[in-house]
């Protein structure tokens, strides 16, 4: 079963724009990733928070986690051509470099136009 | 440093037939996890083994099984091979420890039953 919902499902902007998408997640957290897909290759990781955290940056990246609404954002800024991919929450209920697994949501399909 | 090597990169098997996967992890990595996704489901976690163990399954059929040899290197297996096996699977690493700091994945076996 999916533990995070992505919203929205697709989104198309304009280069320079800035991104936003959303997770949504249904059960407590050790902490919450976010990975970026291209054309149905391999995930990149992107950004880890953990349970305890409130928000994080990673250059043009920033990601929030409310952990009341069980909830996460992903802010792109300044958005580019090579930003077009898919994007995903995963959730990992409790550390141990993997005994879990992760829990991905549906994922948000970034366009960015030109 | 290399990646995360899944072996073969395109598979097509008929239904019935067995099929098994590859995955190096990155060096030093201990812990192996597996996903398969697909465009009804999604992203879902398969297994994962450390030091040659699995530590955890997910709610997969028994057709689908793997090991994890003492260099690290996994291989996953299906058997049976079903229509609805169709999928690209996924294979990432991850370092070990009580902090998780994100996972590695590979680019994945695109794996096509006819």
């Amino acid at each position: 079963s999916q533990q995070g919902e992505e919203d929205p499902q697709a989104l198309s902007i304009q280069e320079g724009e800035n991104a936003t998408m959303n997770c949504s997640y249904k059960t407590s957290i050790n902490n919450l990733q976010w990975y970026r897909q291209n054309s149905g290759r391999g995930l990149v990781h992107l950004i880890l928070i953990r349970s305890n955290e409130r928000e994080k940056h990673s250059g043009r990246l920033r990601v929030t986690l409310d952990t009341s609404k069980k909830s996460s954002s992903l802010l792109i800024t300044a958005s580019r051509a090579a930003d077009t991919a898919s994007y995903f929450c995963a959730t990992e209920l409790r550390s141990g470099g993997g005994a879990d697994g992760l829990t991905f949501g549906k994922g948000t399909h970034l366009i960015i136009q030109p | 440093k290399a990646g995360v090597t899944q072996t073969p990169r395109y598979l097509i098997k008929t239904r019935g037939q067995q099929v098994t996967l590859s995955c190096s992890p990155i060096s030093g990595h201990r812990s192996v996890s597996w996903y398969q996704q697909t465009p009804g489901q999604g992203l879902q976690f398969l297994f994962e083994y450390f030091s040659e163990t699995q530590r955890n399954k997910g709610n997969f059929p028994g057709r689908f099984s793997g090991r994890q040899f003492s260099n690290s290197r996994s291989e996953m297996n299906v058997s049976t091979l079903e229509l609805g096996d169709s999928a690209l699977y996924l294979c990432a690493s991850s370092r070990t420890g009580t902090v998780n700091y994100g996972y590695t994945f590979g680019s994945g076996t695109r794996l096509t039953v006819v």
